[in-house]
């Protein structure tokens, strides 16, 4: 059973630009998370999505956002880049419902110069 | 803020078992007991999850202590492959909640 995948595994912008990162969760998982895993910190909640909808968003501002597409694969843009937006980014995806386990993808690591 | 403690640093011979330990002393009713690993720069793994009984798969084994305030992460015969961070997160039984990872524990198992 293939995991959750993501794309691209690497990406460079330049500050105020902005970046799109894609998510396919697990096949029969609806639930989609977005993390945000700077250097040397630990991971960050971004987004929840479920069901094609946002559920849930940590601490952070408004120029982080994204969508779920009805095959429930999810994108995360970033809007005017900062250099401290520079991060692993990682998706987890999980079964609707209560509790359930997230697996996580392998990241794209966004590199803001 | 995480709800746990561990040590920041072990080390373990391959070959030996590794015994990670966790603090949850305020942990709630609804609550499980999660272990995830991250090795450096990819994404956590999933090792194994609990809520009161003790779980095993093929990964490792969970021991939670009786009054749910602590737990450990039992890895039988650690390989070089083992090395990584290990983090322990009380997770509620509730739907989309976030993960919240502290610190973990750097495991180093050396030859």
């Amino acid at each position: 059973e293939a995991g959750v995948t993501q794309s691209p595994t690497h990406l460079i912008k330049t500050r105020g630009q902005q970046a799109t990162l894609r998510c396919s969760p697990i096949s029969g998982h609806t639930s989609v998370y977005w993390y945000q895993q700077a250097l040397g910190l630990g991971l960050q909640f971004l987004l929840w999505y479920d069901e094609g909808e946002e559920r849930n968003r940590g601490n952070f501002p408004p120029r982080f956002s994204g969508r779920q597409f009805p095959n429930y694969s999810s994108e995360l843009n970033v809007n005017a880049l900062e250099l401290e937006d520079s991060a692993l980014y990682l998706c987890a995806s999980s079964l609707s419902g209560w509790g359930e386990t997230q697996y996580f993808g392998p990241g794209t690591r966004l590199l803001v110069l | 803020d995480a709800k746990t403690t561990q040590p920041p640093s072990m080390d373990c011979a391959e070959g030996r078992a590794a015994n990670l330990p966790c603090n949850h002393s305020t942990i709630s009713g609804n609550e499980y007991v999660y272990w995830y690993r991250q090795i450096h720069s990819q994404g956590p793994q999933y090792i194994i999850h609990g809520l009161k009984n003790n779980e095993t798969n093929e990964m490792a084994s969970l021991i939670i202590t009786e009054d749910r305030k602590s737990s450990t992460l039992i890895l039988p015969h650690a390989t070089l492959r083992d090395t990584a961070v290990y983090y322990c997160i009380v997770y509620p039984y509730q739907a989309g909640t976030a993960l919240i990872f502290g610190k973990g524990t750097t495991l180093s198992v050396s030859s």
